[in-house]
């Protein structure tokens, strides 16, 4: 079963910032944050992963609180191609390709 | 840079036939692992293959079986088709990294989409 949860959906208007939770209150020490997204019948997109440090990238800001039991993605400026479900996945690091255990996802969807 | 393949798009099967399903992995890629993904659900992992051998595997029973070549590619089989076997398939690679906790992102094909009648 998946370790986190998420809202199954949200909304928000285009360009503005997409602020996406999840909580993983169980989450071990040395398990990852990772995030995909999957716009409709497509492969799932990476997105971004962390440990404990917040962390940026060309496509996304994933905040981790300090006791790791929530994070927080965001998509700075949501335009109407950000419109997908956003998985929150956590992700051991026992080994070096663990499998990726996915939830249901919130379905953002991007307004004009 | 060549990402991840997958073909065929779509396939239409009945149900009792078999399936062979491949996947070319990203450039530098040597870990295939494969999903299916049931109308409006998350994917599920079906199995992981590293050094042309299953090293693990979900909860799926026998019929679903798997091959990796030299060149990493990946085929995933599925034999005696059910109704239920109808689903997105997803492949996804990586590439193994030696020791520590490192993690290897999984880069995922755009699939394909089996319907079985």
């Amino acid at each position: 079963d998946a370790k986190t949860t998420q809202p199954p959906s949200m909304d928000c208007a285009e360009g503005r910032a997409a602020n996406l939770p999840c909580n993983h209150s169980t989450i071990s020490g040395n398990e990852y944050v990772y995030w995909y997204r999957q716009i409709h019948s497509q492969g799932p997109q990476y997105i971004i992963h962390g440990l404990k440090n917040n962390e940026t990238n060309e496509m996304a800001s994933l905040i981790i609180t300090e006791d790791r039991k929530s994070s927080t993605l965001i998509l700075p400026h949501a335009t109407l191609r950000d419109t997908a479900v956003y998985y929150c996945i956590v992700r051991g690091a026992y080994s070096g390709n663990t499998p990726l255990v996915f939830g249901k996802g919130t379905r953002l969807s991007v307004i004009a | 840079d060549a990402g991840v393949t997958q073909s065929p798009t779509h396939l239409i099967k009945t149900r009792g036939q078999q399936v062979t399903l491949r996947c070319s992995p990203k450039s530098g890629h040597d870990t295939v692992s494969w999903y299916q993904q049931a109308l409006g659900q998350g994917p599920q992992f079906i199995f992981q293959y590293y050094e042309e051998e299953e090293r693990q595997r979900g909860n799926f029973p026998d019929r679903f079986s798997g091959h990796q070549y030299p060149n990493y590619s990946s085929e995933l089989n599925v034999n005696a088709l059910l109704l239920g076997d109808s689903a997105l398939y997803l492949c996804a690679s990586s590439l193994e990294l030696a020791g520590g906790a490192r993690q290897e992102t999984q880069y995922f094909g755009p699939g394909t989409r089996l319907l079985v009648l």
